[in-house]
């Protein structure tokens, strides 16, 4: 069954560096998302994607984030220079028309 | 604005009790999806169930039953003969025909389940 797929699952990095979290989405998807869940608290939206262009994007969502769909395949969420509180789950979802969203199993970032 | 809310934050039960996590949702849509996914403790969300505004049939899959009542905007799920397997957190979602494409998932706090042998 296809699935979305996350690397790296653990990334740890120093306050101040830039990261990029990379997701592969279901194949024959065409809406692309990023969530992020602090550690024991809900999962919250940050953007959206769909025909190469955000959609839609949350507060959380400001200058130091962007998102890139750079060929056919990967989807990637740059976080320009980091800070302690982006440390989270971050997930990658997919979809179809359906609004049903496939979610892959995350990215925990540690910023130091 | 949308807005899901789980009371309950943390259940405890027995193996083979049934248990009901209840799901309460606010938005101004007359068209929307509701959804619950399961968070097991390896981390990943794990899709369950969508369910339409449009459609309130109430659905049963194995031990898991949602009960979806407009009136009273509430998506309730019940899990019949709970096993251990079935400890996670479980998240009720909402979104709805916004604007452009964007459909984003509104999540609700989450319901810790504990499911004891």
């Amino acid at each position: 069954e296809p699935e979305v797929t996350q690397t790296p699952s653990h990334q740890v990095t120093q306050m101040g560096q830039e990261v990029i979290l990379r997701c592969v989405p279901i194949s024959n998807h065409l809406y692309f998302y990023w969530y992020r869940q602090i550690l024991g608290q809900k999962v919250e939206f940050l953007v959206s994607f769909y025909n190469n262009e955000i959609s839609e994007k949350s507060e959380i969502f400001d200058d130091q984030f962007s998102v890139e769909r750079p060929d056919g395949s990967n989807f990637t969420l740059k976080i320009r220079s980091t800070k302690l509180e982006d440390s989270a789950m971050y997930f990658c979802a997919s979809g179809a028309q359906g609004h049903t969203q496939y979610f892959g199993p995350g990215t925990r970032l540690t910023v130091l | 604005a949308q807005k899901v809310t789980q009371a309950q934050t943390e259940i405890s039960v027995v193996e083979k009790e049934d248990v009901t996590l209840d799901c309460v949702y606010e938005t101004r849509d007359t068209t929307y999806y509701l959804f619950w996914y399961k968070q097991p403790p390896s981390g990943e969300l794990v899709f369950l169930i969508r369910r339409n505004s449009f459609d309130e049939q109430n659905e049963i899959s194995g031990r898991y039953s949602w009960n979806f009542q407009k009136s009273t905007s509430s998506f309730n799920f019940t899990i019949t003969a709970s096993q251990v397997v079935d400890s996670a957190v479980y998240f009720c979602a909402l979104t709805s025909r916004g604007k452009g494409a964007g459909n984003m998932l509104t999540f609700g706090g989450g319901t810790r389940l504990m499911v004891k042998p």
